[in-house]
C-alpha cells in the first residue's frame, strides 16, 4: 500500500523555468511533510519541510504548497538551474520522530 | 556533510552470506532509522532505534536484524543474503525529545551487491 504518491516520475525543465513536483497522501495522521534532494551516489538531503498549519513555505527558490483538504502538497523550484538536476523525494510522517514514508521519487533534469 | 557516517561504502558478497552495515549518528542524536533504497521499491523504512531500544519496525525481513549500542552507533545485520537484497542501505539520525524538529539526517549509504 503506497501511502504517498508522487508524480511525475521524471521531469525535464529548461534552465530558468519552474519545476513542479506533486505528492498526495492518504493517512490524515501525517503532520510533517519534508522534501529531500538526492544526487547520484549520495544520501537524501533535506531541502524544505512543511507542517499542515501553513499553506505555503518558501526558502530561496524552493516553495512547498500544501492543500490539507485535498491531502496534496507540491514542490516548486523557481528559476531552475542545471545544478538542481537530481532526484527529489516527498515524504510524510507523524510528528514525534516517526519513520518517514517516501514517494517513489522524481528525476529532474534541468537543461540549458 | 550530514554528520551521519556509514561504513562500508560498498559491499560485494555472495548469496547465502551474512554482512554487517554500520552507522554512526550525528553527535547528540538518539534516534537511528534504517532505510532500504531499491530501484523498484524506492526508499523503504526498515527499523527505528531510540537510545538503544527498538521503537518501530517496517518492511524488514526476518533475515535482517539491527541493534543500537550504548555509544549510539547502530548495526544492521543481513543474513542468508539473496540477489534481491542488493540495494542501497541508508541510516538516518534525528534528535528526539524537547526541541525536536523531526528532521532526519541521512548518511551516505552502503551499496550492497549480492552476486
Amino acid at each position: 500500500q503506497q501511502q504517498v504518491k508522487q508524480s511525475p516520475q521524471s521531469l525535464i525543465v529548461q534552465k530558468g523555468g519552474i519545476s513542479i513536483i506533486n505528492c498526495a497522501y492518504e493517512n490524515t495522521a501525517f503532520d510533517y511533510f519534508p522534501w529531500y534532494q538526492q544526487f547520484p551516489g549520495k544520501g537524501p538531503a533535506l531541502l524544505i519541510a512543511i507542517r499542515p498549519d501553513v499553506s505555503e513555505k518558501k526558502e530561496g527558490r524552493f516553495t512547498i504548497s500544501f492543500n490539507k483538504s485535498a491531502k496534496q502538497f507540491s514542490l516548486h523550484i523557481m528559476d531552475s538551474q542545471p545544478g538542481d538536476s537530481a532526484t527529489y523525494f516527498c515524504a510524510a510522517s507523524i510528528s514525534g520522530n516517526t519513520p518517514l514514508v517516501f514517494g517513489k521519487g522524481t528525476r529532474l533534469s534541468v537543461i540549458a | 556533510d550530514s554528520g551521519v557516517t556509514q561504513t562500508p561504502k560498498h559491499l560485494i558478497t555472495a548469496t547465502g552470506q551474512r554482512v554487517t552495515l554500520r552507522c554512526s549518528p550525528r553527535s547528540g542524536d538518539l534516534s537511528v532509522y534504517w532505510y532500504q533504497q531499491s530501484l523498484d521499491q524506492g526508499l523503504q523504512f526498515l527499523i527505528h532505534y531510540y537510545n538503544g531500544e527498538e521503537r518501530a519496525k517496517g518492511n524488514i525481513l526476518e533475515r535482517f536484524s539491527a541493534q543500537q549500542f550504548p555509544d549510539l552507533h547502530s548495526e544492521l545485520n543481513l543474513s542468508s543474503l539473496e540477489l534481491g537484497d542488493s540495494a542501497l542501505y541508508f541510516c538516518a539520525s534525528s534528535v528526539q525529545g524537547i526541541g525536536s524538529t523531526d528532521t532526519q539526517y541521512f548518511g551516505p549509504g552502503t551499496r550492497l551487491t549480492v552476486l
